[in-house]
């Protein structure tokens, strides 16, 4: 359970705050991907990096801004978020964008007030 | 686009017995990848089994089996021996097998509960 950690766990903002969500992989893995997991609903895929670059970008509201400055680090920037953007977010990698298998973190728990 | 269903939001076992998730997808590619997922309390999502859909042969690992039928579109997840440790949210998920596609797609799950 330690291929892919998530930081932090949970993670309570108000709607004008600003924070981070910080992925890691020690897999060696070359893609890496963001989830959001809302209760009832399928997991929505956010984003996509294929060796640090942006191959997918589902339509997701620029209030939630990625980052991948290597391969084994994502991050998911947040700011002025909406009540409505409170869910489970997932990170994950594979070994690159072909590999079937994803390899999933913890997630982190937010909840926007 | 492609679509995952799974109609059951919740299933009952009791320990050591069987029991099977049904899951349907629609698509009009014809190779792809299906996978079932679990997703415990803990919350770290593992993979549990995946077909390849070129495959006529059903995927099997250990006390996880799946059918898969691929002209009723319909991958379904049977788990023999129901164990305490199984109760968890079970996904099912769709991933084309074409090059430059990172996208799955993942039905709303299934919550398995194991009856001691």
């Amino acid at each position: 359970e330690t291929g892919v950690t998530q930081t932090p766990r949970h993670l309570v903002m108000g709607m004008t705050n600003k924070k981070s969500l910080k992925c890691e992989q020690h897999l060696g893995h070359n893609a890496m991907y963001w989830y959001k997991q809302s209760a009832k609903k399928p997991l929505e895929l956010m984003f996509v990096y294929s060796l640090e670059e942006r191959v997918e970008n589902n339509s997701v509201p620029s209030r939630f801004s990625p980052e991948c400055p290597n391969s084994s680090h994502l991050f998911l920037h947040l700011h002025t978020l909406q009540p409505e953007d409170s869910a489970l977010y997932l990170c994950a990698s594979s070994q690159d964008e072909r590999a079937y298998e994803q390899y999933f973190g913890p997630g982190t728990r937010l909840t926007v007030t | 686009a492609q679509t995952v269903t799974q109609s059951q939001p919740e299933m009952s076992v009791q320990e050591a017995e069987t029991v099977t998730l049904s899951c349907t997808y629609d698509t009009s590619e014809s190779d792809y990848y299906l996978f079932w997922y679990k997703q415990p309390p803990s919350r770290q999502m593992i993979l549990v089994i995946r077909q390849e859909a070129y495959k006529q042969q059903n995927a099997t690992e250990n006390r996880f089996s799946v059918n898969f039928q691929k002209a009723a579109k319909s991958f379904s997840l049977k788990i023999s021996d129901s164990q305490l440790g199984d109760a968890a949210m079970y996904f099912c998920a769709y991933r084309s097998a074409y090059l430059g596609t990172y996208k799955y797609i993942f039905g709303t799950g299934t919550r398995l509960k194991v009856l001691a």
